[in-house]
């Protein structure tokens, strides 16, 4: 069985500090991957997907940026954290080639303050 | 531009009744409809998903009604149970170039009183 495994469960970090939040999934050769970002109270945007190690697009410019260092392993980062960062990061998975049910991680809550 | 629209916004149902929460698209090349529910401080778990191949999907209690020609679609939750007292988000998906990508729209959080 498949297993979504997100780091760190929580994190508080200052204003114009660095982020790395990561993602590793088990059991699920070559899968998509993505990151979303959920405000507090609010819905779901969906902010990269992966479809291949070192390939990342993105789907909404909020000055974060990804990456996918290996097959496994998803890895959302920025260089400095604004006030508005501040959310729950969920990673999702789901097969590739055309699979759309995406199974999401248990999350990282971020607060920036 | 909200491309999926969820109403209501909130809905309180007493154990047993029907809830019925509902969600419209605008892109006609929408081809994936998901549903997923979210319990407080916890991640979104998917509970059941439509293609337009079908009018209709059930699991148990949960059922979707998909209508193609007026692009709605709708949750019914039979016999609802405290238990079921969540966030649900509807989303929608293009499987175009395999992006994945999901638009969700902006969730109803139902109460189902015991």
């Amino acid at each position: 069985a498949q297993t979504i495994h997100q780091w760190p469960v929580a994190e508080i970090k200052a204003v114009g500090s660095p982020l790395s939040l990561g993602c590793t999934i088990k059991g699920k050769s070559s899968p998509n991957l993505y990151w979303y970002w959920q405000a507090t109270g609010g819905t779901l945007q969906q902010l990269f997907y992966s479809i291949t190690v070192g390939q990342v697009e993105s789907v909404v410019q909020l000055n974060l940026s990804a990456s996918r260092p290996k097959d496994d392993q998803f890895i959302l980062s920025t260089e400095k954290l604004l006030l508005s960062h501040s959310g729950f990061y969920l990673c999702a998975w789901s097969l590739t080639g055309g699979g759309y049910e995406q199974y999401f991680g248990p999350g990282t809550r971020l607060t920036v303050l | 531009q909200q491309q999926v629209r969820q109403s209501p916004q909130s809905l309180t149902v007493w154990e047993g009744e029907t809830a019925i929460l509902n969600c419209s698209y605008e892109d006609s090349t929408f081809d994936y409809f998901p549903w997923y529910h979210q319990f407080p401080g916890e991640s979104p778990a998917l509970l059941i998903a439509i293609r337009p191949v079908s009018n209709k999907k059930e699991d148990g209690r949960f059922t979707i009604f998909f209508n193609k020609r007026e692009k709605k679609f709708s949750l019914h939750i039979a016999d609802s149970q405290p238990g079921d007292s969540a966030t649900y988000f509807c989303a929608a998906s293009d499987g175009a170039g395999n992006t994945g990508k999901l638009i969700f729209g902006l969730g109803t959080t139902l109460q189902v009183q015991p």
